[in-house]
């Protein structure tokens, strides 16, 4: 496709469930980027993944979070046995960032996250 | 934490008006950009400005850089109901590698 896509775009799970959330980035994006993004609030940074570098995980707020990217493309994130404070939008954004040259994000429509 | 914080966190003009918004940041950075939100869902980006720049302009939007001050300004003129959305400033900290940060975001509403 021509933009990032997220799927799913609206997950609602039990607390205590897992759930995995799917970004395809535009084709040849080196950089992918996570961010979770609460009702009204600011865009919190996750995790950032840049070619084969080991990624930035900085932001995962704890060790039920984690993500993947396999091939260099496809990225998934999981967060395990969910809590009612995880429900938010969670976005993913590509880049090109070549020649060592930060270039815009192109972002997804996002996956509405609510656990009950 | 927050990288950058955007003030003000709520702003409500006639269309016509002009509307600035600014950003301060904490560490070092390389780059600085701003992007618009509607709905609270995919944001889409408006300009980028580099740390050697101090102004840009791209069509009804002039962003400002003052590294010495660690602050932006995103100034949108001749302003439309439109243009009604969350705009926010993202920073890369001079941390080696492309990780963005963004701040909290300054909700615009234009009356009509």
């Amino acid at each position: 496709g021509a933009g990032v896509s997220q799927s799913p775009s609206n997950k609602v799970t039990e607390k205590g469930k897992d759930v995995e959330l799917r970004c395809d980035p535009i084709s040849g994006h080196t950089a992918l980027y996570w961010y979770r993004q609460s009702l009204g609030q600011g865009l919190e940074f996750l995790i950032y993944f840049q070619g084969n570098s080991a990624p930035d995980k900085s932001g995962l707020p704890s060790d039920r979070f984690s993500a993947e990217r396999t091939g260099g493309s496809v990225s998934t994130l999981t967060i395990q046995r969910t809590q009612q404070e995880d429900s938010a939008v969670y976005l993913c954004a590509s880049s090109s960032s070549l020649a060592g040259v930060l270039a815009e994000l192109f972002f997804g429509e996002g996956s509405r996250l609510t656990v009950l | 934490s927050q990288q950058g914080e955007e003030d003000p966190q709520a702003l409500s003009i006639q269309e016509g008006e002009n509307a600035t918004m600014n950003c301060s940041y904490k560490t070092s950075i390389n780059n600085l950009q701003w992007y618009r939100q509607n709905s609270g869902r995919g944001l889409v980006h408006l300009i980028l400005i580099r740390s050697n720049e101090r102004e840009k302009h791209s069509g009804r939007l002039r962003v400002t850089l003052d590294t010495s001050k660690k602050s932006s300004s995103l100034l949108i003129t001749a302003s439309r109901a439109a243009d009604t959305a969350s705009y926010f400033c993202a920073t890369d900290p001079n941390t080696g590698g492309f990780k963005t940060i963004f701040g909290a975001g300054t909700r615009l509403f234009v009356k009509a």
